[in-house]
Parts: C-alpha cells; structure tokens; sequence
C-alpha cells in the first residue's frame, strides 16, 4: 500500500509569495491533517480535513488555508509568506472516522523564504 | 498548562538499559494515545498505539497508560544506538507533546 504522498520536497520562496502544498493521502483514509514543524516550537496542528470539510483548526493566521477533494487529496495554500514561515510541513492521514485512529505521516515539504 | 506535556530531555540511556519516556495530558475525556518517533530529517512513524489502561507490549516496546493519573509512558528495553530520536506523544488524533530526544550512549 502506498503511503502518503507529499509535493514538492522543497520549496525556496520570498517573502510576499505564496505557495501551494500538496498531499495524497493513504488510500481509504478520508482524513488528512496538516502540521507545521520548527526546531523551536515542535509540531503544530494547522488544520484537518475529513470528507472535503475542514473539522479541526488550530491556531494560525488566515494566510494559511486549504482544502480537501472529493478523492481525500488535500491542498495547503500560504499566502503572503513570512520569513517566520519557513518550516517543515508535513501531512498526515488517518481513516479518521471516530477521531482516535493514529497518524500516519509523509515526508514533508520543506519550505524556505528568502 | 499544555494540553500534552514531555521532558524535551535530551535524555541519554546506556546502550542495552532501558530508556523511560512520559508524557502527562490534561484532558480527562481522552480515548486514544499514540508514541510516535521522529528520527533527525525524517517524518514521525507511528510505533505504539494503546487505548485501555494499563501495559501493551510490542517487541522492545511497552507502553502504558494510567488514565486516573492522566499520563502515558513508553519503555524501551534493551535500548540500542538506533534507536536515538525524538519521541512524540499524541493524545486523539491531533495533540502533540513537542517530544523527547532520546540519544543511547554505545
């Protein structure tokens, strides 16, 4: 079984741009969560996704958004990037029906804002 | 108070002793409680879920909960240099504690 996919790898932006994030999730697994991760401040929840509808959200600006196909594929979008923003972003899925299934992660996209 | 709490440690262990990580949670209601770990550049891969109180043993690997006490731990034994990481918690799905570097001392 394939595991969850994420595009790119990295990414090099400057600040004011915006990008878009990419993740497939395993198949069968409807849920797909977003984190980001900064030596600093460890792993933080950005948002969840179940069936296209956002369920959960942590605390972030605005200028982090995103969204969920009807194929559980999910897309994160940053606009009006940040030096602050660099950090590795990584996606999870999970099959996310009661809220206690465990997490599983794919490699990440590394972000750095010039 | 965090909803998940670890030592950030780091916290070294002798190569073939057992290595203990906690981690305490605030919410009372919770069900489900993951330890994960997350080598250097690498993603966190699941290694042990558990959902009842008491042990759950999986190779090296034990894990237990105390629900009353609100706290989850992780036991390694007969720890190895690769095993060296940060291990994180997660309480539910998506509370994360914000981990323990575990290094084994060869």
């Amino acid at each position: 079984k394939a595991g969850v996919t994420q595009t790119p790898r990295y990414l090099i932006k400057t600040r004011g741009q915006q990008v878009t994030l990419s993740c497939s999730p395993i198949s069968g697994h409807r849920s797909v969560s977003w984190y980001q991760q900064t030596p600093g401040q460890g792993l933080q929840f950005l948002f969840e996704y179940f069936s296209e509808t956002q369920r959960n959200k942590g605390n972030f600006p605005g200028r982090f958004s995103g969204r969920q196909f009807s194929n559980s594929r999910s897309e994160m979008n940053v606009s009006t990037l940040e030096l602050g923003d660099s950090a590795l972003y990584l996606c999870a899925s999970s099959l996310g029906g009661t809220g206690n299934q465990p997490q599983h992660f794919g490699d990440g996209t590394r972000l750095s804002i010039l | 108070q965090k909803e998940v709490e670890q030592n950030s440690g780091p916290l070294s262990v002798p190569e073939g002793a057992i290595a203990s990580l906690n981690c305490t949670y605030s919410d009372r209601g919770s069900q489900s409680f993951f330890w994960y770990r997350q080598y250097s550049g690498k993603s966190p891969e699941l290694i042990m879920s558990i959902y009842s109180n008491g042990d759950k043993e999986d190779g090296r690997f034990t894990a237990q909960l105390n629900k009353a006490s609100q706290y989850v731990s992780l036991l390694i034994r007969d720890s190895q240099p690769s095993d060296s990481a940060t291990y994180l918690c997660a309480v539910r799905e998506l509370t994360f504690g914000t981990g323990t570097r575990l290094t084994i001392i060869p």
